[in-house]
């Protein structure tokens, strides 16, 4: 049950768009279209951003998207806002019926 | 509104045993599986157990299979988290959640309880 492999931090400017990205195994992230992002606010519990790889949650912005390919899942942000400074997480199901978090992304909006 | 509160967290020394509990509100909870989650300090989230909605169906990470027993009373609303054998390294903040039915993944998170093996 290795953590998924996240890049420690990414920047942006406001307005611009980033990616990050969110790399496994074809035992999880590969395997399933079950991967999801979270956002999380310092001391504050995390909120789903997207699940089923490409799935908004009602109200999450659409400025937030995702997808797959392969091995690696990848969370797109557009239109970079200074309330989107935050950390991420990614998440995927496996195959050992279990749940994998990745090591999480601090985005720094500049 | 969906709520999630959890409780029993404190110091403990290692070796010791502690419960934590987490009281669900908001929603029907003998339809739901729920998960624990825990945060070191400072550290990223780590996945530790899964309940099923009818309170089979259990899985654990690794880290605690064997040591920790996660369980239900759906009578009383409230998920639980028996940890035996507690290490120093199982230092953090433990939050309740719910699945995202059919979606395998997490919805709803509660604030969480923390516990410290010191």
């Amino acid at each position: 049950q290795s953590a998924l492999t996240q890049p420690a931090s990414v920047s942006g400017s406001p307005g611009q768009s980033i990616t990050i990205s969110c790399t496994g195994t074809s035992s999880d992230v590969g395997g399933y279209n079950y991967v999801s992002w979270y956002q999380q606010h310092s001391g504050k519990a995390p909120k789903l951003m997207i699940y089923d790889v490409n799935s908004r949650p009602s109200g999450v912005s659409t400025r937030f998207s995702g997808s797959k390919s392969g091995d690696t899942a990848s969370l797109t942000i557009s239109g970079l806002q200074p309330e989107d400074e935050a950390n991420y997480y990614c998440i995927s199901y496996t195959r050992s019926s279990t749940w994998v978090f990745g090591g999480g992304t601090k985005l720094t909006v500049l | 509104q969906v709520q999630l509160v959890e409780s029993g967290g404190g110091v403990v020394q290692p070796g010791r045993s502690l419960r934590l509990s987490c009281a669900a509100s908001g929603f029907t909870f003998s339809t739901y599986g729920m998960h624990w989650v825990r945060q070191a300090p400072g550290k990223g989230l780590e996945w530790v157990a899964h309940v099923g909605y009818g309170g089979n169906n259990l899985h654990y990470a690794d880290s605690v299979k064997g040591r920790f027993t996660i369980s239900r009373d759906t009578s009383k609303n409230t998920l639980y988290l028996q940890m035996n054998s507690l290490r120093p390294e199982d230092t953090a903040v433990y939050c309740c959640a719910r699945d995202l039915t059919g979606h395998w993944t997490i919805d709803y998170w509660g604030r969480g309880t923390l516990v410290t093996v010191s």
